[in-house]
């Protein structure tokens, strides 16, 4: 079974720039997580999708949206970007709602360079 | 204050030696688990709790829920264990969920 993949694995934008970013779950996962990991931050919680719906969103500005597809395929965009969104951008999916009975599988993650 | 901290922030020991890294948090949760993470920045879900003790292979996990305190464990450890281990916390309302991550442990198993 292939894992979550995600994207492109490198970019490298420039300040006001708009960017978005891909993950592809596991086949039969219907929940997505994005996550970004800063040096200076660590790692954040950023939005969750499940069936399409946005069910938890993390302290981010409105600059960070996401959306989900159909197919469970899920889209983060940051627009305007400036130098501090440089960072690794993770996506995890499970199977359903990832509460407590359900685990998270991790994409390698894209690198994003905002220079 | 953190709601979810680790101890310690970096740990080196010799192949072979018994591991706990440990995580205290500081909120009510739904679920605590544990990430590895190797450089280059693959993470691994190694453990999802929300009561008691979980074992896999030479790793386990065990939570107090009273306590708010949950530990990671390897035993015999091996460089391939050499990597950084992150704490994460559930917490919140139904439709206002979120996940808080600890700072990571970074472990190095020297040969």
């Amino acid at each position: 079974k292939a894992g979550v993949t995600q994207t492109p694995r490198y970019l490298i934008k420039t300040r006001g720039q708009q960017v978005t970013l891909s993950c592809s779950p596991i086949s039969g996962h219907r929940s997505v997580s994005w996550y970004q990991q800063t040096p200076g931050q660590g790692l954040q919680f950023l939005f969750e999708y499940f069936s399409e719906t946005q069910r938890n969103k993390g302290n981010f500005p409105g600059r960070f949206s996401g959306r989900q597809f159909s197919n469970s395929r899920s889209e983060m965009n940051v627009s305007t970007l400036e130098l501090g969104d440089s960072a690794l951008y993770l996506c995890a999916s499970s199977l359903a709602w990832p509460g407590a009975s359900y685990e998270q599988y991790f994409g390698p993650g894209t690198r994003l360079t905002v220079t | 204050k953190n709601e979810v901290e680790q101890s310690p922030q970096n740990l080196t020991a010799q192949e072979g030696e018994f591991i706990t890294i440990n995580c205290s948090y500081s909120v009510g949760i739904s679920a605590l688990h544990w990430l590895q993470q190797h450089p280059g920045g693959g993470i691994v879900s190694l453990f999802m709790l929300s009561s008691g003790k979980k074992k896999h292979g030479r790793l386990i996990a065990t939570i107090n829920i009273q306590e708010k305190h949950s530990s990671l464990h390897i035993t015999a450890s091996h460089p391939r264990d050499s990597a950084v281990y992150i704490c994460a916390v559930r917490s919140g309302d139904f439709g206002n969920e979120k996940l808080t991550f600890g700072t990571g442990t970074r472990l190095t198993i020297i040969p």
